[in-house]
């Protein structure tokens, strides 16, 4: 079956560095993806991972372990506008269809 | 400046009543697909297409139905058979780079 689990709700103080976990079990796998979401809007791409290891962009960080279906967000010098749902989402390897499974979320809420 | 246009914005059934919600997107990327977002849960995968005049049930495909005559349209028909049909859909496209790229939802409420 096809399983992605992530934390329901995080908080953190504006300026320092969240980790936001997801961990996988999917039938195929072909990379993995992180997307910002505010409330009432689309998501938008903010990672891409399919080679363990770190990809760094700006203040965002994300991290693969594909032998332990493990990925991470790292958010550093948070600022108010982090605020947001951050979800996870695998793409599996059936036929090229694009298709991406999709975690519950995670809501990080920053505080002053 | 390409993007993807979803239309209404929010929309308001009545019980038994069949909507159709457009996304029309000018990026010409061939693959499209239809998500399905709820409270407290992921987006969850409803009719995708990879190409014009062809398109794949995903994983919660009942009470809809879709349409791609064109590569630039793929609209949705949430039908009365759909039992809980409240919720935000989103239409994406799949980028030339692998990811998806979403519009800006359409939120329907059926009263």
């Amino acid at each position: 079956g096809q399983n992605i689990d992530q934390p329901t709700e995080m908080t953190a103080t504006e300026g320092a560095i969240v980790q936001i976990n997801c961990t996988y079990q999917t039938s195929g796998f072909n990379g993995l993806f992180w997307y910002q979401q505010h409330a009432g809007e689309a998501p938008t791409f903010l990672s891409y991972n399919v080679l363990d290891g770190l990809e760094e962009k700006g203040r965002f960080s994300s991290f693969l372990s594909r032998s332990k279906g493990y990925s991470y967000l790292l958010l550093k010098e948070l600022q108010m506008k982090d605020s947001a749902s951050y979800l996870c989402a695998v793409r599996d390897f059936s036929g090229n269809t694009g298709k991406l499974i999709f975690g519950q979320g995670t809501t990080l809420q920053v505080k002053p | 400046d390409g993007g993807i246009t979803q239309s209404p914005k929010y929309l308001f059934r009545k019980e038994g009543q069949n909507v159709t919600l457009s996304c029309e997107q000018n990026l010409n990327h061939d693959a499209m697909y239809w998500y399905r977002q709820d409270p407290g849960q992921g987006l969850r995968l409803i009719y995708y297409s990879q190409i014009v005049n062809d398109f794949q049930k995903g994983d919660i495909a009942e009470g809809y139905s879709v349409s791609r005559e064109k590569k630039e349209s793929f609209p949705l028909t949430v039908t009365s058979a759909q039992k809980n049909p409240t919720a935000f859909y989103l239409c994406a496209t799949k980028t030339n780079t692998g990811e998806l790229f979403f519009g800006e939802g359409s939120r329907l409420t059926v009263l």
